[in-house]
């Protein structure tokens, strides 16, 4: 079926050292990448996407990767900080015409003073 | 994160009871999506609409209800025959669809007692 596996689950990092989020898909169709970040007892939020035009994408600490040929992409944060501590989901669409998004089953990043 | 407002946000239900959540956006999207997320799991799309009148069913459509009559608004009913119904609900909205950037609700923590 449509799925989207995300690893690791859990990821605990040193402040200043880098966090990498890995996601793979299924649905060759796909075209669009997004990562939300969800702090605890809030919302998700986008904090950066990519589209399948491009293979890399940057904001500031975060990246994001794409992969097309071994279908996958993933999340880099450089330079971590306490505020990075989150739980990060990827996400791709699915579905005919790919009309749903399909979510990873997270990942919950801890970083270390 | 203004625009979409969800309520209530903690709903405590009997065994054997529907229940409907609200959700509710000003932002002028097309498009609206209702989440179930589990501890520990991702998000998992339940039903979505992209047009007034018409909606889809997601992943996990069982046991859930939906509506879509006004633009703005999109209540989630959880009926009496889902089985594990105790779950955290989010809805979000996009501007046309799933490869726009999804803006969530606070969420609503149903417990069924």
């Amino acid at each position: 079926g449509e799925n989207v596996e995300q690893h690791p689950s859990t990821l605990s990092v040193q402040e200043g050292d880098s966090a990498v989020i890995k996601c793979t898909y299924s649905d060759s169709a796909s075209n669009y990448f997004p990562w939300y970040k969800q702090e605890l007892g809030k919302r998700p939020q986008l904090i950066i996407d990519i589209r399948s035009n491009v293979g890399e994408k940057k904001d500031q600490r975060i990246a994001v990767t794409l992969n097309k040929t071994a279908k996958h992409f993933s999340l880099h944060i450089t330079e971590t900080q306490p505020e990075d501590s989150a739980v990060y989901f990827c996400a791709a669409p699915t579905g005919a015409a790919g009309n749903k998004l399909t979510f990873g089953g997270g990942t919950r990043v801890l970083v270390k003073p | 994160d203004g625009g979409i407002t969800q309520s209530p946000k903690y709903l405590f239900r009997k065994e054997g009871q529907n229940v409907t959540l609200s959700c509710e956006q000003n932002l002028n999207h097309d498009a609206m999506y209702w989440y179930r997320q589990d501890p520990g799991q991702g998000l998992r799309l339940i039903y979505y609409s992209q047009i007034v009148n018409d909606f889809q069913k997601g992943d996990i459509a069982e046991g859930y209800s939906v509506s879509r009559e006004k633009k703005e608004s999109f209540p989630l009913t959880v009926t009496s025959a889902q089985k594990n119904p105790t779950a955290f609900y989010l809805c979000a909205s996009s501007i046309v669809g799933p490869t726009d950037t999804q803006y969530f609700g606070p969420g609503t923590r149903l417990t069924v007692l």
